[in-house]
């Protein structure tokens, strides 16, 4: 079992806006440290999305954002298309034991 | 461009070591928190380690007592060693780094392609 929570799977129509939830507790993401997102198409290499909870590396599209408050954070992903289906992941560090974390992932179904 | 390029033995017997070697084109390894993840058949990212050129490493807790991370700077690259390996090692293999030099905590921008690794008899 994960130390952060996701939905094991989401859907949307395309171009309709979705969001995945990360929930952790206060000894991660409540005691300030940053979430991070990925994208994991099949057969390739995660993608990181989003960074420091809200920032995008170059070459991500604005469709996707990034939010953080208290002991949860999301991803959003607007105008969805095709191409973005596949499995999410959020991430963070654990103060206790000292470690990266990541949720158990959400799949993400374009319907 | 930066180049993550894994390598090792894609079969492992049961009990016996995993060893496993990334090597960075591209840039300086030094700076960086180097990273191994794997995820394996059907589940989610697992985070194994990261090991700092010039001192510095933190593994996993459930597979601290297995894990040996090392670097060597002359040849840009880090290694990967999981000592008595079982069927539940079976996965594939990532080096990664992190978006900025002096993070510890994640991030990760930079893959490895991954290698898959079984273990079997």
């Amino acid at each position: 079992q994960s130390v952060l929570t996701q939905p094991p799977s989401v859907s949307g129509a395309p171009g309709q806006r979705v969001t995945i939830s990360c929930t952790g507790s206060s000894s991660n993401i409540g005691a300030r440290y940053d979430v991070h997102w990925y994208q994991h198409l099949p057969g390739t290499a995660p993608r990181l999305l989003i960074y420091s909870n809200t920032d995008r590396p170059s070459g991500v599209p604005d469709r996707f954002s990034g939010s953080k408050s208290g002991t949860s954070a999301s991803l959003a992903i607007s105008g969805l298309q095709a191409e973005d289906e596949g499995d999410y992941y959020c991430q963070s560090h654990d103060t206790s034991p000292s470690a990266v974390i990541f949720g158990g992932g959400t799949k993400l179904t374009v319907l | 461009q930066v180049l993550l390029q894994g390598s090792g033995p894609r079969l492992v017997k049961p009990s016996e070591t995993l060893s496993l070697t990334c090597t960075v084109s591209g840039d300086s390894i030094s700076g960086y928190y180097w990273n191994w993840i794997r995820q394996p058949p059907g589940k989610g990212l697992e985070w194994i380690g990261y090991i700092y050129p010039g001192g510095g490493s933190n593994y996993n807790p459930s597979l601290k007592s297995r894990v040996i991370m090392s670097v060597d700077s002359s040849k840009n690259e880090m290694s990967l060693s999981l000592t008595f390996v079982t069927a539940a090692d079976t996965a594939v293999y990532y080096c990664a780094r992190p978006y900025k030099r002096g993070w510890y905590g994640g991030a990760f921008h930079l893959w490895g392609q991954g290698a898959i690794v079984t273990v079997s008899s």
